[in-house]
């Protein structure tokens, strides 16, 4: 089975300041792994993913994160947060076959960005 | 295009009423997932068709749910008897190509079920 680890149900930072969100997975073979950010009163939004390849991956919205193997992480990061960056954001483990369909989500990470 | 719709965007009932909630998924896409996310916690999986059939229905809590996607576009979740633990934000999501492993989700806005 697999599962996702979010450090840190809150998180505040400065405007400007540095976001990083923590995500750890467990997972037997090698995973496929998915930021997710959610505004309120909208869906989910696909932040980055990764499935192969290179480990540091970039996403929208100045986004971006590492796959780490050997800590098994795959922690969201940001240079210089802005206000519009506060919502809540979900690691998710993909699906562990081909054909098995099921995203596995962390508990999420609520983002407060202070003026 | 038109992103994934969900009606209604919120449901009220009673204890042991039927529900049913609706998805239409990006125009095209064969595959379509339902999720449920309780207060505080990260989206859980329910189900997931590739086409018309249920390709993954392991996620569903118990007999009282079932979802069908009879012509391979709109989707509906029904709920029977609903409890008040039933109550929570539910779902959908669709993607394209054959529902590979690594074909990016695009979530709807989501359904919020009160069972009273």
């Amino acid at each position: 089975a697999q599962s996702v680890t979010q450090l840190g149900s809150h998180v505040s930072v400065s405007e400007g300041a540095l976001v990083l969100l923590r995500c750890n997975y467990s997972s037997s073979v090698p995973p496929y792994l998915f930021w997710y950010v959610q505004y309120p009163n909208q869906g989910l939004q696909l932040l980055l993913k990764y499935t192969t390849g290179a480990t540091l991956v970039k996403g929208i919205n100045g986004f971006e994160a590492e796959f780490k193997k050997s800590e098994t992480s795959f922690h969201l990061t940001k240079p210089s947060a802005h206000m519009s960056d506060a919502a809540e954001y979900f690691c998710a483990v993909g699906p562990l076959l081909q054909g098995a369909q099921k995203l596995v989500f962390g508990q999420g990470t609520r983002l407060t960005i202070n003026p | 295009g038109a992103g994934v719709s969900q009606t209604p965007s919120n449901k009220v009932t009673e204890k042991g009423k039927y529900v049913e909630l609706r998805c239409d998924p990006i125009s095209g896409h064969t595959a379509l997932y339902w999720y449920r996310q309780s207060l505080g916690q990260g989206p859980e999986f329910l189900i997931y068709f590739q086409g018309t059939g249920a390709a993954d229905d392991s996620g569903l809590p118990n007999d009282r749910f079932f979802a069908v996607r009879p012509e391979g576009s709109v989707s509906t979740l029904k709920i029977q008897r609903t409890e008040r633990g039933d109550s929570a934000v539910y779902l959908c999501a669709s993607s394209s190509a054959g529902g590979a492993s690594t074909d990016t989700q695009y979530f709807g806005p989501g359904t919020r079920l009160t069972v009273l």
